[in-house]
This record gives structure tokens, C-alpha cells and sequence, in this order.
């Protein structure tokens, strides 16, 4: 039972440069979104998909994209990191239509 | 305006102390959920709860039990006879039927640290 999975839970970035932080889910859920985590700010939403195809952008999505083109992943590119972007991002998925939220592990992302 | 607020940013208590903490939220829909969420040393997230406007009353679970009262919009958690496996970060999150996603709003969480 896979659930979500992240990928990489590590990694570390120079100024400027990109990456992609993989998320997949294996439940067939509609729902998936991006979250950061920064201390004492708590779960930040970033972006968020309802389906395939469809993306919107969430609290803090600046420096940030995403795409759905299937149901079971959703990525988030980070263009040009900033340090501002050090975070732990979390990836979550739902099916039930009430927010219910599964999580991945977690990726933790320094950028120097 | 922060829609789901947790005024306590860490609790401190000895091992057998009841503890609880407190979440307020703010919504204009009459269909919304809330949630807790645990986040112990490790980092990853464990749901504890969903409930929904419609249902007010008060769930327990062991030692963990949820207080809903919409007439304060508060959806309260307690752990009796805390544990020191119980520290961890807590979130309370709050999902709204508005453009119908309900994609949850968290609170700023709630650092618990139980001594022994």
C-alpha cells in the first residue's frame, strides 16, 4: 500500500537553480495538493489540482508550478530556487470530497 | 484573515496531566469540515479526525476526545492522562464547500511536549 510517495525527501539547491519535486499516489484520488512547512507557520497551500487537467494556485504559490496531466501524479517545479524556499514541502492527496488529506513523507528542501 | 487559529504555539505538561488544545476557526458556509492532524518528532502527518458542521457532538477516542461547539466556532482536542508519546505538533484544519474543493486550511499548529 504505496499511498503517496515523494520524491526526493532531501535535497539541496544553489540559488537559481530548478528542480522537481515528484508526488504520485496510487489511490485514484481527484484531489491532490502541495503544501510547505515553515517553522511556526504551519501547512501553507501552495497549489492544488481537483483533477487531471486542472491546477489553481493556493496560498503562497509565487516561484512555483505545477502540472496534472494524470490523476496519479502531480509535480511541483521550482523554477529559480530562492532561500526563501527552504522548507519542507508535503505532498497529500483526497478522495472523499471533504478535505480528508493523505500525506507523503514529506521532502525536505534547502536551498543555499 | 486567518481562518483556522491556534493560539497555542506550545504546551508544556507532565506525563498524566489532561491537556487541551484549543482551535477557533472562521467560515461563512453552513457545509465545512475540520480536521486534526498529529505530527510527531519523525515528521510525518497522521490524521486523528474529520468532523462535519452537521454533527456537533462530541467524539472520544481512548484518551483523545474532540469538543465541536459551532456557537463558539471551536473545535477543542483533549489527551487525558497525557503520555510522553503524545508530544508532537498538532493541526487543526478546517475545508470548505465554497468553489468545491475543499482543500483544507491549517492552523499554525500546536507544539505539546509531555515530560516524564
Amino acid at each position: 500500500n504505496a499511498g503517496v510517495t515523494q520524491t526526493p525527501k532531501f535535497q539541496v539547491l544553489k540559488t537559481g537553480q530548478s528542480m522537481t519535486l515528484q508526488c504520485a499516489q496510487d489511490m485514484n484520488h481527484e484531489y491532490m495538493s502541495w503544501y510547505r512547512q515553515d517553522p511556526g507557520m504551519g501547512l501553507r497551500l501552495i497549489h492544488y489540482s481537483v483533477g487531471a487537467g486542472i491546477t489553481d494556485q493556493g496560498e503562497v504559490p509565487n516561484g512555483y508550478n505545477v502540472s496534472r496531466s494524470t490523476t496519479e501524479d502531480f509535480p511541483l517545479r521550482l523554477l529559480s530556487a530562492a532561500p526563501s524556499q527552504t522548507s519542507v514541502y508535503f505532498c497529500a492527496s483526497s478522495g472523499s470530497g471533504t478535505g480528508e488529506l493523505f500525506f507523503g513523507e514529506g521532502s525536505r528542501l534547502t536551498v543555499l | 484573515a486567518q481562518k483556522v487559529t491556534q493560539a497555542q504555539t506550545e504546551i508544556s505538561v507532565v506525563e498524566k496531566e489532561d491537556v487541551t488544545l484549543d482551535c477557533v476557526y472562521e467560515t461563512r458556509d453552513t457545509t465545512y469540515y475540520l480536521f486534526w492532524y498529529k505530527q510527531p518528532p519523525s515528521g510525518e502527518l497522521v490524521f486523528l479526525i474529520r468532523r462535519n458542521s452537521f454533527d456537533e457532538q462530541n467524539e472520544i477516542s481512548g484518551r483523545y476526545s474532540w469538543n465541536f461547539q459551532k456557537s463558539t466556532s471551536s473545535f477543542n482536542f483533549t489527551i487525558t492522562a497525557s503520555q510522553v508519546v503524545d508530544s508532537a505538533v498538532y493541526f487543526c484544519a478546517l475545508s470548505e464547500s465554497s468553489g468545491g474543493s475543499y482543500i483544507p486550511t491549517f492552523g499554525r499548529g500546536t507544539s505539546l511536549i509531555v515530560h516524564p
